[in-house]
């Protein structure tokens, strides 16, 4: 079954420090995977797509990493700021009907 | 910036009520889909649509359900009949292709079923 499984489930760090989110896939066949970023009560807003042939990739102080072998993804964030206080939900695309399958999320909580 | 759009922002509606949400998809996307968040729960996709039809669907969207685009801009679902369970936020998205192309997400609408 086509699966996306995220860790932590919820996550605080002060702000300024780093931290990198978990996210583990069993989709297949691949197409893409991809990190969102919701905040509360809002529509998810897109970081970053990966396909399998794409190791990382930057916007900002977001980096996202893909093995596709080990069907893992992570997602680091340098130098948090308050305002990256969301949940980060990692979403893979199968390339059989390219639907979107979602992960729960990681809810991040940056403190003063 | 182009932005997917959805109205309304929240609607509150009895058990058993019909009830349209709408959104204006980015002018240029041709795909659009429609997916729910219960609260505290992941996000579900109901729908994609294409070229005036049905592309894909989900076991969440039966015969309850529908989408329609009756004009060059609007997309709209509709409940039928609507049950306490379908109290959750909606979102619809657009993109320019169903595969690679990202999807941008409107908003949300939140229903609340009474």
């Amino acid at each position: 079954k086509n699966q996306v499984e995220q860790s932590p489930q919820s996550l605080i760090i002060l702000e300024g420090k780093n931290c990198t989110l978990q996210c583990n896939y069993t989709v297949s066949p691949f197409s893409n995977l991809r990190w969102y970023k919701q905040d509360t009560g809002r529509g998810p807003v897109s970081l970053t797509i990966m396909t399998f042939s794409e190791n990382t990739k930057s916007n900002g102080r977001y980096t996202a990493t893909l093995d596709a072998d080990t069907k893992q993804s992570s997602l680091h964030i340098t130098a948090s700021q308050l305002s990256d206080s969301a949940s980060y939900i990692c979403v893979v695309s199968a390339r059989s009907n390219y639907q979107l399958i979602w992960g729960a999320g990681t809810k991040l909580i940056i403190k003063p | 910036e182009p932005e997917v759009t959805q109205t309304p922002s929240h609607q509150v509606t009895q058990m058993g009520q019909e009830v349209i949400l709408r959104c204006v998809p980015i002018s240029n996307h041709l795909y659009f889909y429609w997916y729910r968040q219960i609260l505290g729960q992941k996000v579900e996709f109901l729908v994609s649509f294409y070229n005036n039809e049905i592309s894909e669907k989900s076991e969440i969207f039966d015969d309850q359900f529908s989408v329609e685009r009756p004009d060059g801009s609007n997309f709209t679902l509709k409940i039928r009949s609507t049950k306490l369970e379908d109290s959750a936020m909606y979102f619809c998205a657009s993109s320019v292709t169903s595969s690679y192309n990202e999807q941008f997400f409107g908003p949300g609408t939140r229903l609340t079923v009474l």
